[in-house]
């Protein structure tokens, strides 16, 4: 079965850091691009990163950039997100999600919250 | 930024009754390669997002033949023929056209 699970959320303080790991299992992660994906809970979607196969292509909504990092270990078949100077508005449930092709989503985590307090 | 506008909020349909839901894009999706970069997803309850339409009018594998997707440029339809119970939820139109990649704001469909 296709699947990814994430993980890694949690509470943190304004400032903080912490790493989300999303762990796809029954395809090959080094075939597709990857994407993270974020909901403030009770509201709509925000695309967060992207990054390309091989992972040297990089992209962030810029109120991320320079504070996310987006990875990938394709041995491992895990995709990272790499998350610095957390602010409270960053909040929200993280799911990482497979690229179908040009952002056509097919496969999608269960989400890992993650809360930052002030 | 691409800002992706859906109406209606919400939406209560009678069941085996249509229901449509529109997104406008401030900028045409089309691309040039002639294809047009936009999704539909539907987030069920409790639920992460699943893809129903990709590329305007393409339906997922597995999603039935009562959704249909339409329009150009900027102007997208979704249609639902006869809405069952399982449709409850959110949809979401996505742009996946240029960075950042953005989503229409949602809406709530529910059984009346």
């Amino acid at each position: 079965e296709v699947q990814l699970v994430e993980s890694g959320g949690g509470l943190v303080q304004s400032g903080g850091s912490l790493r989300l790991s999303c762990e796809a299992s029954g395809f090959t992660l080094s075939s597709r691009w990857m994407n993270w994906v974020r909901q403030v809970p009770g509201k709509g979607l925000e695309w967060v990163s992207r990054i390309n196969l091989g992972g040297d292509r990089t992209e962030y909504v810029d109120s991320v950039k320079g504070r996310f990092t987006i990875s990938r270990d394709d041995v491992r078949n895990t995709l990272f997100l790499q998350m610095n100077s957390l602010r409270v508005e960053d909040t929200a449930l993280y799911f990482c999600a497979r690229d179908r092709s040009w952002n056509a989503y097919d496969v999608w985590g269960p989400g890992t919250m993650v809360t930052v307090s002030s | 930024d691409i800002v992706m506008t859906q109406t209606p909020l919400s939406l209560s349909v009678i069941p085996g009754q249509p229901a449509s839901i529109s997104c406008k894009s401030s900028r045409s999706l089309l691309h040039s390669d002639g294809k047009t970069y936009l999704h539909w997803y539907l987030q069920r309850p409790g639920q992460s997002p699943q893809l129903l339409m990709y590329e305007v009018s393409s339906r997922f594998s597995g999603v039935p033949d009562r959704f249909s997707g339409s329009g150009s440029g900027t102007d997208f339809t979704l249609k639902i023929s006869r809405v069952e119970a399982e449709d409850v939820g959110f949809y979401y139109c996505m742009q996946g056209l240029s960075f950042p990649f953005t989503f229409g704001g949602g809406t709530k469909v529910e059984i009346k």
